[in-house]
């Protein structure tokens, strides 16, 4: 089974502030695959194929990484993206996730 | 629009069975892979099942499997995820969701509690 640690597990950022969440893998995958959780909702794909961004996602949201290391960006925090966001690989079976982050406005 | 419904949660005593059921709508079902994903209380997301788009092929987590059983009705366009000898650890929100790029639908979730 292919792990995926998510790092940090909780932070909090001020508005216009830089995150950066990364994810790494126990074994190489071709991709990695971002969700964004808020409360009492569920999960939306937020970024594919490592660095593709979902549908209506806005263009302040990257991602990049290759192999095991993997990084989810957001350039300038907005209120709006206060939420949990995972990580997931279905590189091989079973299909697994990230712990997840739990990003909060500061 | 894609819709996915979920159903069918409850309250249910652990070795017990429950049956949850996903209606979906908006996409030609026949067509994909359609998978369940839990989180239990408080938790992470962590894949249970996921089903060939003609049910031909089936495929588990190791912890349900032989006791948890994926299935659709494509004429009905439904998913379902039959749950047996269930367990406390099992006690979870149950998505349906469509596996193509990524997870790139999900259903509401429905609460499945087992408790004595």
């Amino acid at each position: 089974e292919i792990v995926l640690t998510q790092s940090p597990t909780t932070m909090a950022a001020s508005p216009g502030e830089k995150v950066t969440i990364t994810c790494r893998a126990s074994s190489s995958v071709s991709y990695i695959y971002w969700y964004q959780q808020k409360s009492d909702a569920s999960p939306k794909l937020w970024i594919y194929e490592t660095s593709k961004l979902a549908s209506g996602v806005p263009d302040r949201f990257s991602g990049s990484g290759s192999g095991t290391s993997y990084s989810f960006t957001i350039s300038s925090m907005d209120t709006e993206d206060a939420a949990t966001y995972y990580c997931h690989q279905w590189n091989s079976s079973p299909w697994t996730f990230g712990g997840g982050t739990k990003l909060e406005l500061k | 629009e894609v819709q996915l419904v979920a159903s069918g949660g409850g309250l249910v005593q652990p070795g017990r069975s429950l049956k949850v059921s996903c209606a979906a709508s908006g996409f030609t079902f026949s067509d994909y892979v359609m998978a369940w994903v839990r989180q239990a209380p408080k938790k992470g997301l962590e894949w249970v099942a996921a089903i060939s788009y003609d049910g031909s092929g089936t495929y588990y987590r190791d912890s349900v499997k032989g006791r948890f059983t994926i299935s659709r009705d494509n004429a009905k366009n439904t998913l379902y995820l039959q749950m047996d000898s269930l367990r406390s650890e099992d006690t979870a929100i149950y998505y349906c969701a469509r596996p193509t790029t990524g997870f790139d639908y999900w259903g509401q979730g429905v609460m499945v509690t087992v408790s004595s």
